[in-house]
């Protein structure tokens, strides 16, 4: 089972809503990944932990923050946010994070900032 | 700076040929190579993966080659279907640095 859960498939939110992104894997994996990707892009990555520890944070404005509550669970927490946040979520998760692994991705949240 | 490039934005294939997707990379640290599939509004689906210490792979209908000293792989689709029809995304990384680096995607289309 390769599976990665999002939910919700879809969000609409306004600029001073708060809402969250969730992701889940039970696959053992330890490292979990949050990506943005626009229209036409590649995946963009925003942050990375590695055994429930937050190891990379691509300086992601503080609107957005992650939280790992455990080795299977993965949550975004937004924020008031921009019109321009608008994109494609991915949630990913690998064996540790370390090297020569393959990632496995989520289908994604759809998130609208109107 | 893209460390990571696909320069063929799209490419179309009859059905039953050859499909040929290109990516280059700058990193020479880079040593695990993965090719994906993303349908729109979908994540990427993973399709095969290479190690650098190997020059090629292969899983059925898919075969990546390596070529280290061009730092360029290639993914080879045959024959290619029409549900091949997708975005190709290459993704290289370098062990220790947790990170994933994709290209810029090359959109396949499989012409029945």
């Amino acid at each position: 089972d390769t599976e990665v859960t999002q939910t919700p498939k879809h969000l609409v939110m306004g600029m001073t809503n708060k809402k969250s992104l969730k992701c889940e894997q039970h696959m053992g994996h330890r490292a979990m990944y949050w990506y943005k990707q626009k229209a036409k892009k590649p995946p963009e990555l925003m942050f990375v932990y590695s055994y429930e520890k937050l190891s990379i944070n691509e300086s992601v404005p503080s609107r957005f923050s992650p939280e790992c509550p455990n080795s299977s669970l993965l949550n975004l927490h937004l924020h008031a946010l921009q019109p321009e946040d608008s994109a494609l979520y991915l949630c990913a998760s690998s064996q540790e994070g370390w090297g020569m692994e393959t990632q496995y991705f989520g289908p994604g949240t759809r998130l609208l900032v109107l | 700076d893209q460390q990571v490039k696909q320069n063929s934005p799209s490419l179309s294939v009859q059905e039953g040929r050859i499909s040929i997707l290109n990516c280059d990379y700058t990193n020479s640290m880079f040593d695990y190579f993965l090719w994906y599939k993303k349908y729109p509004a979908e994540g990427p689906t993973f399709l095969i993966s290479i190690s650098s210490i190997k020059d090629k792979n292969e899983d059925g209908r898919f075969t990546v080659f390596l070529n280290k000293s061009a730092k360029h792989l290639s993914l080879h689709i045959v024959p290619s279907q029409p549900g091949d029809s997708a975005v190709y995304f290459c993704a290289a990384s370098e062990t220790g640095t947790y990170k994933y680096i994709f290209g810029t995607g090359t959109r396949l289309k499989v012409l029945a």
